[in-house]
């Protein structure tokens, strides 16, 4: 079973344009969100990360939206460059229990044209 | 670059065989966490290792087994490998269970089981 949907599969916007993903998410014990950056052959790398008290997070270019009646969160990069060509996942992780693990997303593989 | 070193980088293997992936944590953390990555997919949760002791599984079968060290390091071990068992199999470190604590992720292994 899913529980993190994301969208959409691949993006392609102009160098300074702004990449909006979306993820959603079923599971209302999750109550840690962070964003992923994986580039080829690389494990991914923490971005950003919010948490459900807080309805946006902003550091430098990138933001995170949070909707927590809606079961919904997104990441915003503003002024998109080349080099943020990436593919990005969004994950969800329980702060309490057995196993804090992350539950990720399929991935977004964004393109940033020169 | 976090400090979670993983090896081998590659790695071929036969249809049936058995296979060992390590994996050193970061400096100061004594949780250890292993995903599989399937090609174009986001990384799937394993298992995860706190202090020695497993503390969580995902839906993997158990011929997938790991262990934990005394300095925090930790092993995959993969039996009787299946063709599906191709991927990057990721581990990431964090400093405890807690939810403040970040996971940061090695570079992977790719496994490639012919």
């Amino acid at each position: 079973q899913q529980q993190v949907k994301q969208s959409p599969q691949s993006l392609i916007v102009q160098k300074g344009g702004i990449s909006i993903i979306n993820c959603a998410y079923e599971n209302t014990a999750f109550d840690y969100f962070p964003w992923y950056q994986q580039f080829p052959g690389k494990g991914p790398a923490l971005l950003i990360a919010i948490r459900p008290d807080v309805s946006e997070k902003k550091e430098g270019r990138f933001t995170i939206s949070f909707n927590k009646s809606a079961k919904q969160f997104s990441l915003h990069i503003m002024d998109s460059q080349p080099g943020d060509s990436a593919t990005y996942f969004c994950a969800a992780r329980r702060s309490s229990g057995s196993a804090r693990q992350l539950t990720f997303g399929s991935g977004t593989q964004l393109t940033v044209l020169p | 670059e976090t400090g979670v070193t993983q090896s081998p980088t590659h790695l071929i293997k036969t249809r049936g065989q058995q296979v060992t992936l390590r994996c050193s944590s970061q400096s100061g953390h004594n949780t250890v966490s292993w995903y599989q990555q399937a090609l174009g997919q986001g990384p799937q949760f394993i298992f995860q290792y706190y202090r020695e002791e497993e503390n969580g599984r995902g839906n993997f079968p158990p011929r997938f087994s790991g262990l934990q060290f005394p300095n925090y390091s930790s092993e995959l071990n993969v039996n009787a490998l299946e063709l599906d068992d191709s991927a990057l199999y990721l581990c990431a470190s964090s400093a405890g269970l807690g939810g403040t604590y970040e996971q940061y992720f090695g570079p992977g292994t790719r496994l490639t089981v012919t």
